[in-house]
């Protein structure tokens, strides 16, 4: 069974800082694209960023990219999403997601950050 | 790039049939299909039930269709149950970027 369990999301203020992570299990995890998909307060979901297999290649929307970091540790079947930079507007549930045919085929159960002074 | 656009909300009867839409462009929904939806229950995580397009993943009910005319995409609910009342997303691969919709509440009536 495919697992995926965030952690590291707390209340943070504004130019702050926080790593989340990601444990995967259930899939060999080396194999797969992962991603991070944000849901905002008002329900709106947006996609943070990706990163491949062998963590070579990274992707990112303009609203995050400078400012947050995607990596993995493949032998510790673990996702990471470095953020920097915090602004209120980035307050929301963090999701780590499975990629698989360009979608988002598992997901764990979120982690709230918020951003406030 | 904007989101995709969706309505707000969509409500049915038990046993009918609804469509939910999901606008982009040409540059993101016209130009791949590489279009999932998914459905999130209050305080769930959201949940694949449509890939490329019209793609049931396994366990997914056959009541859940997809469709795709130009940059227009669409999820039909056929046979609409108490349970399938959710939020449903759409999303689109757009090249450098992954777009989603902004959610349709569907409600059963």
């Amino acid at each position: 069974e495919v697992q995926l369990g965030e952690s590291g999301g707390g209340l943070v203020q504004p130019g702050g800082s926080l790593r989340l992570s990601c444990v995967a299990s259930g899939f060999t995890f080396k194999n797969y694209a992962m991603n991070w998909v944000r849901q905002f307060p008002g329900k709106g979901l947006e996609w943070v960023s990706a990163i491949s297999g062998g963590g070579g290649s990274t992707y990112y929307p303009d609203s995050v990219k400078g400012r947050f970091t995607i990596s993995r540790d493949n032998s510790k079947n673990t996702l990471y999403l470095q953020m920097n930079s915090l602004r209120a507007e980035d307050t929301a549930i963090y999701y780590c997601a499975k990629n698989w045919n360009y979608a988002f085929d598992y997901w764990g159960q979120g982690t709230l950050v918020s951003v406030s002074s | 790039q904007s989101a995709l656009t969706q309505l707000a909300s969509v409500s049915g009867s038990p046993g009918q049939s609804i469509t939910i839409s999901c606008t982009g462009t040409s540059s993101d929904v016209g130009n791949y299909n590489l279009v999932s939806w998914y459905q999130q229950h209050p305080g769930k995580a959201p949940k694949l039930i449509i890939y490329d397009v019209n793609k049931r993943p396994s366990g997914i009910s056959h009541r859940f269709s997809g469709s795709k005319s130009g940059n227009t995409a669409s999820l039909t609910i056929s046979g609409l149950q108490a349970e399938d009342e959710a939020d449903y997303y759409c999303c689109s691969f757009a090249g450098s970027t992954t777009l989603f919709g902004g959610g349709t509440k569907v409600t059963v009536l």
